[in-house]
């Protein structure tokens, strides 16, 4: 079974406007952590945000947040006020005890001015 | 602070050539990574060390394919020889990890963009 699941290839969304970015894993593992990173098309893996499996709290960072639904086993990307510079593929990733992340196949988000 | 060091940022060369690919973790890091990425596979991990001792190199695709990380500071991806299904981004990331569980991200270089012809 894939560990990360990212089920929307590409997204659209409006200038100002926000927009969520769905991810579900899949572990036994009780301890572990959820990432999301950012790659522009200039090609570099950006960090974004981090959530861990026993915060209690959803994680936000900025215009970032991470809405974290623990029994449902998903840990959706929010991007509120969409910027033309928020255009870049989306990561969801993955580590349960080991170093070794488990990364999604990625959503490509479009800003439209 | 210095990110991570990737060179070189790109590569062009012919089949059958060997191919060193560098890197150079963030100060204080202990795991290092490389990754590929391709638009049929996405991110494949290939390898990973913890504390300069490869952990797993089960996504080595094959004995073509060899990593070194002689000291905390550099390592090394080699390709020899190299085939043009090989081409690619290389990403190295790297990493704090304490214990058995960590909420440190894994940070990236700018990658490798590797053509061969």
């Amino acid at each position: 079974a894939q560990k990360i699941t990212q089920t929307q290839p590409g997204m659209f969304v409006q200038e100002k406007e926000a927009v969520t970015l769905d991810c579900t894993y899949d572990t036994s593992d009780p301890s572990y952590g959820l990432f999301w990173y950012k790659q522009p098309s200039s090609g570099e893996m950006i960090f974004l945000i981090y959530q861990g499996s026993y915060d209690q709290q959803n994680a936000t960072e900025g215009r970032y947040s991470l809405n974290f639904q623990k029994a449902r086993k998903s840990a959706n990307l929010v991007i509120s006020a969409s910027q033309l510079g928020d255009s870049a593929m989306y990561f969801c990733a993955m580590r349960e005890t080991w170093p070794q992340f488990y990364f999604g196949t990625g959503t490509s988000l479009t800003v439209i001015p | 602070d210095a990110g991570v060091i990737q060179s070189p940022r790109h590569e062009v060369t012919e089949m059958g050539q060997e191919v060193t690919l560098r890197c150079k973790p963030i100060s204080g890091h202990n795991s290092l990574f490389w990754y590929r990425q391709t638009m049929m596979r996405g991110l494949e991990l290939l390898i990973y060390f913890n504390n300069n001792v490869p952990i797993d190199d089960s996504g080595m695709p094959e004995d073509r394919f060899s990593a070194k990380m002689p000291n905390a500071s550099f390592s090394t991806l080699k390709i020899q020889p190299s085939e043009p299904r090989d081409s690619a981004v290389y990403f190295c990331a790297s990493s704090l990890v304490r214990g058995t569980y960590s909420n440190q991200p894994q940070h990236f270089g700018d990658g490798t963009r590797l053509s061969i012809l």
